[in-house]
């Protein structure tokens, strides 16, 4: 069972640089998500989707971009990669809404910027 | 936003003790969830409780949500090595997500 799947799992990045988080399900989930996990700060949400084709804002989404063209995916690009994101990144998926409904978190990307 | 505050943040004990963690707000939560992450994986649902009062039991692991919803505990009886890992509330919930406390690091010592 695949569940959530993300890549990579480890990455180093100079600052400036760009790149993309990748996030796939295969529950056909219709809400996705991506937290940060950060010592001290807990998990804070960056920006989820309701459906494909639809996304929002989350607690801190300054320097991320997403998309959802698919059910499936849910891609996480860095546009100009910053010391101050060097994090946990976890994406997670549920059928609806969390609060009614199991999430299921991917086993985490660790980003560092250098 | 609510805020959850978890506490102990820490705490080491010995196997087969007894142990509590809890996690309080000032705000009343329709629901609250708690999860285990253990080092290097994602958070695993454990348990959602939504009634005030409400007690559930996964086998060691006792989780209580206070009468006015504001608060909610885990007791963990005659803890063992494999309970070893990072313990979150979550609330919330809705289109923007949930909110996580900052979390209770658990080490238990054969």
């Amino acid at each position: 069972n695949a569940g959530v799947t993300q890549t990579p799992k480890f990455q180093v990045l100079k600052t400036g640089q760009s790149m993309t988080l990748q996030c796939a399900q295969d529950m056909n989930h219709e809400y996705m998500s991506w937290y940060r996990q950060d010592p001290g700060m807990g998990l804070r949400l960056i920006h989820y989707s309701v459906g494909a084709g639809i996304t929002d804002q989350g607690e801190v989404p300054n320097g991320y971009n997403v998309s959802r063209s698919t059910t499936e995916d849910f891609p996480l690009r860095l546009l100009s990669a910053a010391p101050s994101q060097t994090s946990v990144y976890f994406c997670a998926s549920s059928r609806g809404l969390p609060s009614g409904n199991t999430i299921y978190f991917g086993e985490g990307s660790w980003l560092t910027v250098v | 936003t609510q805020l959850l505050e978890q506490s102990p943040q820490f705490l080491s004990i010995q196997e087969g003790e007894n142990l509590t963690v809890y996690c309080n707000s000032s705000s009343v939560f329709s629901s609250l969830q708690w999860y285990r992450q253990e080092p290097g994986e994602g958070p695993v649902l454990l348990v959602t409780v939504v009634t005030g009062g409400e007690v559930k039991k996964l086998k060691r692991l006792t989780f209580q949500f206070g009468d006015a919803r504001k608060d909610s505990s885990l007791h963990i009886t005659a803890a063992q090595p494999g309970d070893t890992g990072l313990y979150l509330c979550a609330a919330g919930g809705g289109a923007d997500g949930l909110t996580f406390g900052k979390g209770t690091h658990l080490i238990i010592q054969p």
